[in-house]
């Protein structure tokens, strides 16, 4: 079974400009979630959807960010405009349930911001 | 105070020794708790989940589990240059999903 896939895997662009990471679950997963890896604060959650609706988006960190799930099978987080400081590593992780059962984590999209 | 802490390391083992990580976390509701080991540059890997208080055993790993001291631990038997990876705690407490900020184990050969 394909698991978690993101793309781009590497993005590096131009402070100002507008980022969009993609994301496609595990065929099944209920539940999809957005996360940072920072070296300084490690792993952030930044928003999870379950059954294409947002449900948590305390960790967004400002208005800049934004997410969207049109379907069960594709998820978008954009970054506009990018900054310097949200030079990271975003993790998309799918789950059947939130309660449970683990997260599957994709290969993550390592995002630098010039 | 943090849900999920670790001790951030780095925990350095002889090849061989046993490696133990440990867990400490907040909600005393949490129902699930899990271990993820990530590689540099790599994605969190799942190894080893556990549900029930005691221990449950996979191949050289060992999770532990103490709900009333709310501390789960990982034990690495036999370890391995492989095994040198960061290591995340990760609790769901039936609502949230929450990580710890990882410990860096080292095997040294």
């Amino acid at each position: 079974d394909a698991g978690v896939i993101q793309s781009p895997r590497h993005e590096v662009t131009e402070m100002g400009q507008e980022v969009t990471l993609r994301c496609k679950p595990i065929s099944g997963h209920d539940y999809l979630f957005w996360y940072r890896q920072t070296m300084m604060r490690g792993l952030e959650l930044l928003i999870y959807f379950n059954n294409n609706v947002p449900i948590d988006d305390s960790g967004m960190p400002e208005d800049r960010f934004s997410a969207k799930m049109p379907n069960a099978s594709f998820s978008t987080l954009k970054i506009q405009p990018s900054e310097p400081r949200d030079s990271a590593v975003y993790f998309c992780a799918s789950s059947p349930t939130n309660s449970n059962q683990p997260q599957h984590f994709g290969d993550g999209t390592r995002l630098s911001i010039l | 105070q943090k849900e999920v802490e670790q001790n951030s390391g780095p925990l350095s083992v002889p090849e061989g020794a046993i490696a133990s990580l440990n867990c400490t976390y907040s909600d005393r509701g949490s129902q699930s708790f899990f271990w993820y080991r990530q590689y540099s540059g790599k994605s969190p890997e799942l190894i080893m989940f556990i549900y029930s208080n005691g221990d449950k055993e996979d191949g050289r790993f060992t999770a532990q589990l103490n709900k009333a001291s709310q501390y789960v631990s990982l034990l690495i038997r036999d370890s391995q240059p492989s095994d040198s990876a960061t290591y995340l705690c990760a609790v769901n407490t039936g609502n949230q999903f929450y990580f710890g900020t990882g410990t860096s184990l080292t095997v040294i050969p």
